[in-house]
């Protein structure tokens, strides 16, 4: 079993859609938990990190359950731009971090 | 959040030669990472670079493979060596940013033929 594991995807949704993506890790001793975008041919960036009571940002919001050691992340009204590749990431410490596989998101007209 | 630069963008190189790649931070870090990131996959840790002391390589990575220098807070290279053409991926150097996860370099898009 892979250490973090994404909905393999791709997600394919028109402008204005609501669209989740969810990730499971199995090391019970993680902390931290992110969610990082990353654009074609580009390096990944933060996009938020996931907080035990959850946390909104904008249109974003994510979510982690760690009695099911599950994170969320929701999308709404979807824009051209949100298209990417969403990276599940999750610590235990500072220097092992695990990365997802990745979703990619295409949001059409 | 730190600003790193790295270079070389892209490169194409002939099986058998070596590659380094350098990346320079805007602040002292005391740990800086490097990944690599093959096509459709997601991010793999080859090592944490330690300012003063030997890389710490992860399972399936060696020094002779990937050395790496870290002569000061700022600054570490990753070299390629002996290339083959799986070697061909990306490779990018990342530093912690506190509590706000990783901040990570441009990349560099290594093409062995």
């Amino acid at each position: 079993r892979k250490e973090v594991e994404q909905d393999p995807g791709p997600f394919n949704v028109p402008e204005g859609a609501t669209v989740a993506f969810n990730c499971t890790y199995s090391n019970s001793a993680s902390q931290s938990f992110f969610w990082y975008r990353q654009d074609c041919r580009k390096e990944p960036k933060l996009l938020m990190s996931v907080y035990s009571s959850g946390n909104e940002d904008g249109r974003f919001t994510a979510q982690l359950n760690r009695a099911s050691q599950y994170i969320s992340l929701l999308i709404r009204d979807s824009k051209l731009s949100d298209s990417a590749t969403y990276l599940c990431v999750v610590s235990s410490t500072t220097n092992d971090m695990r990365f997802g596989a990745g979703t990619r998101l295409t949001v059409k007209p | 959040s730190a600003v790193i630069s790295q270079k070389p963008s892209r490169d194409i190189c002939q099986r058998g030669t070596s590659l380094t790649i350098q990346c320079q931070v805007d602040s002292q870090v005391t740990m800086m990472f490097w990944y690599r990131q093959q096509p459709g996959q997601s991010l793999t840790l080859i090592a944490t670079a330690n300012q003063g002391s030997e890389a710490t390589y992860e399972s399936g990575f060696v020094i002779d493979k990937f050395p790496i220098s870290r002569p000061n807070l700022t600054f570490s290279t990753l070299t390629v060596s002996n290339m083959s053409p799986e070697d061909s991926s990306i490779y990018l150097c990342s530093v912690a940013s506190n509590s706000y996860g990783y901040t990570f370099g441009s990349g560099t898009r290594l093409t062995v033929v």
